[in-house]
């Protein structure tokens, strides 16, 4: 049973426009929410963090929304370059008990020049 | 960049034999972490270790175990290796509840 869910495999998005990811979760532990990106032959590389207690953390063009009660995740990138292209996989952690990250299948994100 | 090393970063093994992989780190992180990253799953939680020699399983831990002797290492062996264990493998290192996880640059295991 997979506690994330990452429902898009693939998105296209246009270089300078908005590029949304979505996520969603089953666990109501999960209290810590991340996003990670990654290139072909190297490791997740983190990206932005929210914890439960916000709805919203920003870093630059990356922002991730969280929607407590639907149980859903979003990150936005604003405006979109190629260097953008990856696969972005969501993750999230419960601070009670022994401390774990449940990671989505990932979303490949291109963006085209 | 978090110190970590993954070792070694390919290998090709034969159906039956034992492998272990190494992940080391200078961070003095408390958490370790193993995954698999397969077409179509993403990254799979193997093994980790909230410290030394306290280890659970994640979510696809059969057929593996691993060991933590000290804090900077962190061995994940595969007792006897299937076809279904090719996979690439990621070690991870965090400090705890509320911070990120550091990857390394992960393991190519191919079981023929």
């Amino acid at each position: 049973d997979q506690q994330v869910k990452q429902n898009s495999p693939s998105l296209s998005v246009q270089e300078g426009r908005i590029s949304i990811l979505n996520c969603d979760y089953t666990n109501s532990m999960f209290d810590y929410f991340l996003w990670y990106k990654k290139y072909p032959a190297e490791g997740p590389t983190f990206l932005i963090s929210i914890s439960s207690i916000k709805d919203k953390n920003e870093d630059g063009r990356f922002t991730v929304f969280l929607n407590k009660s639907a149980k859903h995740l979003s990150l936005h990138i604003v405006p979109s370059q190629p260097g953008d292209s990856a696969v972005y996989f969501c993750a999230a952690s419960a601070t009670s008990g022994t401390y774990k990250y449940i990671f989505g299948t990932g979303t490949r994100l291109k963006v085209l020049a | 960049d978090a110190g970590i090393t993954q070792s070694p970063r390919h290998k090709v093994t034969e159906t039956g034999t034992p492998v272990t992989l190494r992940c080391h780190q200078t961070e003095n992180h408390r958490y370790m972490y193993w995954y698999r990253q397969d077409p179509g799953h993403g990254l799979r939680l193997i093994h980790y270790s909230y410290g030394v020699k306290d280890t659970d399983k994640g979510e696809v831990s059969d057929g593996y175990s691993v060991s933590r002797s000290k804090t900077e290492d962190f061995l994940l062996t595969l007792e006897s290796a299937t076809s279904s264990q090719t996979s690439v493998y990621f070690c991870a290192i965090s400090r705890g509840p509320n911070t990120e996880a550091f990857f390394g640059q992960g393991t190519r295991l191919t079981v023929v």
